[in-house]
């Protein structure tokens, strides 16, 4: 079964830092971009960053650039969202998502949630 | 930076046709692509390159794009189609990816 699995999410202090990952399997995950897409409590889906399926290549959102940092490590099949000088506008629900041969995202996760609170 | 349009909100009687819409400026270049979410739940591709249909989708959902406007259509309504609706496609560089703010259908 194609799965994605996210793992990670908490609660943390504004200012503070978490890694979050993601597990796929069902897949050959070195083959697909993959991406992260969250949504804040009530709101819509914010596109977050991306990463080329060699890790070559990285995009991040306007509102995350300069804090977070996307890896992956194709060798354990698994994908990494470190998340520096967290706010309290970055608590949201995550979720990892794959970038299929269509181009789209075909497979998500059931995403992971972190509040950013004091 | 890069915006995609949707109206906040759209209401039909089951049976009746549903018709979202999505504006960019870069959609003549860039495809479409329609996600489902249903509450609690993660969400789900409808339509793809603007009016292809993933196995497992219902015929009554369709897609189509014409100039900056994007359009996913459903045609007889079904009260398990309520959910919120995501557009989402990239600027002309590729490189700035956007959901549009979505679109919650209401069918009663």
């Amino acid at each position: 079964e194609v799965q994605l699995v996210e793992s990670g999410g908490g609660l943390v202090q504004p200012g503070g830092s978490l890694r979050l990952s993601c597990a796929a399997s069902g897949f050959t995950f070195s083959g697909f971009e993959m991406n992260w897409v969250r949504q804040a409590p009530g709101k819509g889906l914010e596109w977050v960053s991306c990463i080329s399926s060699s890790g070559s290549t990285i995009y991040y959102a306007d509102s995350v650039r300069g804090r977070f940092t996307l890896s992956r490590d194709n060798a354990k099949n698994s994908l990494y969202l470190q998340m520096n000088s967290l706010r309290a506008d970055d608590t949201a629900v995550y979720y990892c998502v794959r970038k299929g041969p269509s181009e789209a995202f075909d497979i998500w996760g059931q995403g992971t949630m972190l509040t950013v609170s004091s | 930076s890069y915006e995609l349009t949707q109206p906040p909100s759209v209401s039909v009687s089951p049976g009746q046709t549903a018709r979202i819409t999505c504006s960019g400026d870069a959609l003549p270049k860039k495809h479409a692509y329609w996600y489902q979410q249903k509450s609690g739940q993660a969400p789900v591709l409808v339509i793809y390159e603007d009016s292809k249909r993933p196995s497992g989708i219902p015929e009554r959902f369709s897609g189509s794009s014409s100039g900056t406007m994007a359009t996913l259509t459903i045609s007889g309504a079904q009260v398990e189609d309520e959910a919120d609706y995501y557009c989402y496609s990239t600027d002309s560089s590729g490189n700035h990816r956007v959901f549009g703010g979505g679109t919650k259908l209401t069918v009663l």
